[in-house]
């Protein structure tokens, strides 16, 4: 697509269950990398895909949250058993290649909220 | 290890004023720079961003930056700030090392940037 796409754009959710949020990045891009955003904080990094494989994930919180990616297409980060700490909207991004010198385009976001 | 700093979590203008934001980094690398903007209820969009050569940068919507080394500075700047500019903006600094943290940002805590009529 011409942009990056995120579903849903909002989900509110009660604590203690599973959600799923997906990212569709731009068609050809291999590097995809979630990023969280808090209220009153910066964007936080979670985890970066080259392809299907995820080298970094260092960023992720607990092990409540994990996230895949196949075909080198389509992201899912699934959070297990959310805690209302969990709110936040969840920023996908792509890139041609890893690497900063080939820019980022961002998604709009899923914005999150446990009740 | 990259950090970034954005001096003021909130700044204030008048239409037609100047607008500077300012961003310090610490990379042990050389750094790749970036401004972007977030309005309400979007993603951010890149404004500029520094990778090598001149240091200063010109972005879109009249933004520029100067990226100094010795300061381990990477200011943001417009000559006159319009209704428009009204936002959220983030510094990040990224680096060209490869390894398994190949391309990640890690960006500053945003200032809100507030235009008065």
């Amino acid at each position: 697509g011409a942009g990056v796409s995120q579903s849903p754009s909002n989900k509110v959710t009660e604590k203690g269950k599973d959600v799923e949020l997906r990212c569709d990045p731009i068609s050809g891009h291999t590097a995809l990398y979630w990023y969280r955003q808090s209220l009153g904080q910066g964007l936080e990094f979670l985890i970066y895909f080259q392809g299907n494989s995820a080298p970094d994930k260092s960023g992720l919180p607990s092990d409540r949250f994990s996230a895949e990616r196949t075909g080198g297409s389509v992201s899912t980060l699934t959070i297990q058993r959310t805690q209302q700490e969990d709110s936040a909207v969840y920023l996908c991004a792509s890139s041609l290649r890893g690497g900063p010198n080939y820019g980022y385009t961002f998604g709009s976001g899923t914005r999150l909220t446990v009740v | 290890a990259q950090s970034v700093t954005q001096l003021g979590s909130h700044v204030s203008v008048s239409e037609g004023a100047l607008v500077l934001l300012r961003c310090n980094y610490s990379s042990s690398v050389p750094p790749y720079l970036f401004w972007y903007v977030q309005y309400p209820n979007q993603g951010l969009q890149l404004l500029l961003k520094y990778t090598t050569g001149a240091t200063l940068v010109k972005g879109i919507n009249g933004f520029e930056a100067e990226f100094k080394k010795s300061e381990t500075s990477f200011h943001l700047t417009k000559p006159s700030a319009h209704m428009s500019d009204a936002a959220e903006y983030f510094c990040a600094v990224g680096y060209n090392a490869g390894g398994t943290s190949y391309g990640k940002l890690t960006f500053g805590q945003g200032t809100i940037l507030t235009v008065h009529p």
